[in-house]
């Protein structure tokens, strides 16, 4: 089974910075890495799938990059809708675990 | 537009039993695989069960394999979560979520809250 360890757990940043955040997986997963956002209480939102590819509505300043086992998610120039949680998640096999997620908190 | 909106959760007691329910809108619900994603509180993400557009494969998490089963009602654009010999850290949100590429989630409901006490 893979399993994604998402690096750093929580970052601290202020608006108008960049954020990036790690996701890596046990084994290859190939590109088939995708991103989530949560803010609290709210349902996740598809941000990136297949490790570089936005969904729809996702703005430019999220990006994503990576193959094989490491992998990293982007936010250029943070905005105070930024600030939530950000999990990993693979499509490789089954079972389908997510990471443990990071936290993108206000400075 | 698209939307997911589950229903069924309550407070049980350990050993008990519900039924989660997911009701889908504004896709054809028969092309999609669909999926279970849960989230205790203040805790991360857990994938908990798929089942395919057709019905004819389904996977679960290692945590409730045997005591959970996925099903859908085509006719009724509803997906299901049959929840057996529930457990207190069975306690969370439990999300339904539309496959749209073979594991990618988009989109989500907004949850049925399960709470599991005595």
């Amino acid at each position: 089974e893979v399993v994604l360890t998402q690096s750093p757990a929580t970052l601290s940043l202020s608006p108008g910075e960049s954020a990036t955040l790690s996701c890596r997986a046990s084994q290859s997963v190939g590109s088939s890495l995708v991103w989530y956002q949560q803010k609290p209480g709210q349902a996740p939102r598809l941000l990136i799938y297949d490790a570089s590819n936005r969904a729809t509505g996702v703005p430019a300043r999220f990006s994503g990059s990576g193959s094989g086992t490491d992998f990293t998610l982007t936010i250029s120039s943070l905005e105070p809708g930024d600030f939530a949680v950000y999990y990993c998640q693979h499509r490789s096999d089954w079972p389908r675990p997510f990471g443990q997620g990071t936290r993108v908190g206000i400075k | 537009q698209v939307e997911l909106v589950e229903s069924g959760g309550g407070v049980v007691q350990p050993g008990g039993s519900l039924r989660l329910s997911c009701a889908a809108s504004g896709f054809v619900f028969s092309h999609h695989g669909m999926n279970w994603v849960r989230q205790a509180p203040g805790k991360g993400l857990e994938w908990v069960a798929n089942i395919w557009n057709d019905g004819t494969k389904k996977f679960y998490a290692d945590s409730v394999k045997g005591r959970f089963t996925i099903s859908r009602d085509d006719s009724k654009n509803r997906l299901y979560l049959q929840v057996n010999s529930l457990r207190v850290e069975d306690t969370a949100m439990y999300f339904c979520a539309r496959d749209v590429h073979n594991g990618v989630f988009d989109p989500w409901g907004q949850g049925t809250l399960v709470i599991v006490s005595s």
